[in-house]
């Protein structure tokens, strides 16, 4: 069966800290990956997606993501975290093979920053 | 550009009572997805639409769920009659099509009672 794991129900880090958003997927498809952020009352916004090339994807605010296909893995990185960050982060996957563009969503990430 | 537009963004209703969710699509966008996020989970698909017709309606509680999409334009989602168990957030996403960025609407908070 596919799936999404983010095996980080909630990470507290510092401000100015670095950061590591884990996801993992099982798909039997090439799958294209996306990470998005979700803060309070709000809908999700697109922070980065890999389709295919290069694996070290970056994104907006700072972003970026690693495709490590042997280790069925797409975490989040970003080198130095700002309060504004604190948010909720969802790794969601596609099959590459399909062309309805369905996703399927982990169950997220919540991300508190410390002052 | 104008994003996604949902309304209502909050409902309270009591069981066994029907809602329906309006959503505006970014305009020229082909395809529109409806999902349901609960709480502490990542949304789930209920249903995609490609221009006016269905793609996927395969987690959709047909027995009381229904959505249209009239005109390939804007779409409702219905409830009828609610349970408790479908308190969530209602998120609806447009894209151009195929496997393109899912642009996500700010919601709609529903809260059976």
């Amino acid at each position: 069966a596919q799936s999404v794991t983010q095996p980080d129900i909630h990470i507290t880090v510092s401000e100015g800290a670095s950061l590591e958003l884990r996801c993992n997927y099982s798909y039997g498809a090439t799958p294209y990956l996306f990470w998005y952020v979700q803060s309070p009352g709000q809908g999700l916004q697109l922070l980065l997606k890999y389709f295919s090339g290069d694996t070290l994807v970056q994104g907006i605010k700072g972003f970026e993501a690693e495709f490590k296909r042997s280790q069925s893995s797409f975490n989040l990185r970003k080198p130095s975290v700002h309060w504004s960050d604190a948010a909720e982060y969802f790794c969601a996957v596609g099959a590459r093979s399909s062309n309805t563009g369905k996703l399927i969503f982990g169950q997220g990430t919540t991300l508190q920053v410390k002052p | 550009e104008a994003g996604v537009a949902q309304s209502p963004r909050y409902k309270i209703i009591e069981k066994r009572q029907s809602v329906a969710f309006w959503c505006n699509p970014i305009s020229g966008h082909a395809t529109l997805y409806w999902y349901q996020q609960i709480l502490g989970q990542g949304p789930k698909l209920l249903i995609q639409f490609q221009n006016n017709g269905v793609v996927d309606d395969s987690q959709l509680p047909k027995d009381r769920f229904s959505a249209e999409r009239l005109k390939g334009v804007d779409s409702t989602l219905k409830i009828q009659p609610a349970k408790l168990e479908d308190s969530a957030v209602y998120l609806c996403a447009s894209s151009p099509g195929g496997k393109e960025t899912q642009y996500f609407g700010p919601g709609t908070r529903l809260l059976v009672l």
